[in-house]
């Protein structure tokens, strides 16, 4: 056990509509990720917060967004769903502010979104 | 911008057997890069970090050895067990974590 919550674990939607996906860090941590793997790909950063603070961003799209709270936890919300939006989606957290300080992530168990 | 290449050809090998994996990045040397593990529908686990002044790192049955003039860690797995099948990813760093695709590697009994 990673010590990173994530839910919910599945979900199933329909194109067009919108989820909050939720994740919370290790005890301590201050930096949440989150990442998207489709099948047969690989781990795709979307966003990092740290400490309620945007981070750094990857190739997220504009129908996705996410925030991290007073408390560290994190939501991710995806909307217009769309059928290649189907995947994992991972959270991670870690103490460090940035990946120049070498430093562990310690990942979620997931949560598969599939839209159908 | 960096990438990783890691063989996306499964690996197969027989129970005992040493396993090695391979990361190859494209740019300039990472400070540091990261090896996890992943089980199907399961999230990445941390296994080994290796620093860029750091030739080779060990614990328990693995080493990684990070060579900056090749641009490559190698990641070997010794006395493999079935335990041990799962996908490899190594990440390095850069601004964010860039991840590679992972190579599945399958130990037979």
């Amino acid at each position: 056990d990673s010590g990173v919550t994530q839910t919910p674990k599945h979900l199933i939607t329909a194109t067009g509509q919108r989820v909050t996906l939720r994740c919370s860090p290790r005890s301590g941590d201050l930096s949440v990720y989150w990442y998207q793997q489709s099948l047969d790909q690989g781990l795709q950063f979307l966003i990092q917060y740290y400490n309620g603070e945007e981070r750094a961003k990857g190739n997220i799209l504009e129908r996705f967004s996410a925030q991290q709270f007073p408390d560290l936890h994190s939501e991710l919300n995806l909307s217009s769903l769309e059928l290649g939006d189907s995947a994992l989606y991972f959270c991670a957290s870690s103490a460090s502010y940035s990946s120049g300080e070498a430093d562990t992530q310690y990942f979620g168990p997931g949560t598969r979104l599939t839209v159908l | 911008s960096q990438k990783i290449e890691q063989n996306s050809e499964a690996l197969n090998i027989q129970e005992g057997k040493t396993a090695t994996l391979t990361c190859n990045y494209t740019n300039y040397s990472p400070a540091y890069l990261q090896w996890y593990r992943q089980d199907p529908g399961r999230g990445p686990v941390f296994l080994l970090l290796i620093r860029e002044n750091e030739k080779e790192k060990r614990k328990e049955r693995l080493k990684v050895t990070f060579d900056t003039t090749l641009k490559q860690s190698l990641f070997h797995i010794t006395a493999s067990q079935p335990a041990d099948s799962a996908t490899y990813l190594c990440a390095l760093p850069e601004g964010k974590y860039i991840f590679g695709t992972g190579t599945r590697l399958k130990v037979l009994a």
